[in-house]
């Protein structure tokens, strides 16, 4: 199926736990991004990058980290999950950003 | 640095009002574009359109229009006769090689 799928949808860490949301393409986008939404807040940008071995930070980096070894997948890792950390992440992806993005349906992460 | 903003935070209208949300890009570029997009209660990011700086000219999809104005660098998003369906957080976004949004603007319609 063609567009951006993220993994897993919901998931809920204990502070200090580690993992990395998962967030793959199919359609041969060189420009990924993830974001982080707050409640009743916009989206900021965490990481992107422009190809793979290309990423840079966003907005809001700390405590999160990634690399893209392959064109198709850009995963985000927590360090070190803390309760700032609780929101809903938004994977997106564009093969030229002029004509859009495509965003994956989200992965609402709580750390307790 | 480049800058979007929506100074609208919450707008509450009555189904069948016309509504108008606003978006400001502070760059330095003479020409840009802009991305709309729609953030229903679902959660889903739903993109509406891309509108340019260069053309004043509104456009009109159904019971949305966009145009620009020069005067005041804002792009206007309007909803004609709004519904309920459109309750939703609204966002614009310049098409750079990321997405640098808004704080949105949340639009509440009720019947």
């Amino acid at each position: 199926n063609a567009g951006v799928t993220q993994t897993p949808k919901f998931q809920v860490l204990k502070t200090g736990q580690s993992m990395t949301l998962q967030c793959a393409q199919d359609m041969n986008h060189e420009y990924m991004s993830w974001y982080r939404q707050d409640p009743g807040m916009g989206l900021r940008l965490i990481h992107y990058s422009v190809g793979a071995g290309i990423t840079d930070q966003g907005e809001v980096p700390n405590g999160y980290n990634v690399s893209r070894s392959t064109t198709e997948d850009f995963p985000l890792r927590l360090l070190s999950a803390a309760p700032s950390q609780t929101s809903v992440y938004f994977c997106a992806s564009s093969y030229v950003p002029f004509y859009g993005y495509t965003f994956g349906s989200g992965t609402r992460l709580t750390v307790v | 640095a480049q800058k979007v903003t929506q100074a609208q935070t919450e707008i509450s209208v009555v189904e069948k009002e016309d509504v108008t949300l606003d978006c400001v890009y502070e760059t330095r570029d003479t020409t840009y574009y802009l991305f709309w997009y729609k953030q229903p209660p679902s959660g889903e990011l739903v993109f509406l359109i891309r509108r340019n700086s260069f053309d004043e000219q509104n456009e009109i999809s159904g019971r949305y229009s966009w145009n620009f104005q020069k005067s005041t660098s804002s792009f206007n998003f309007t909803i004609t006769a709004s519904q309920v369906v459109d309750s939703a957080v609204y966002f614009c976004a310049p098409p750079l090689d990321k997405l640098i949004f808004g704080t949105g603007t949340r639009l509440q319609v009720f019947p």
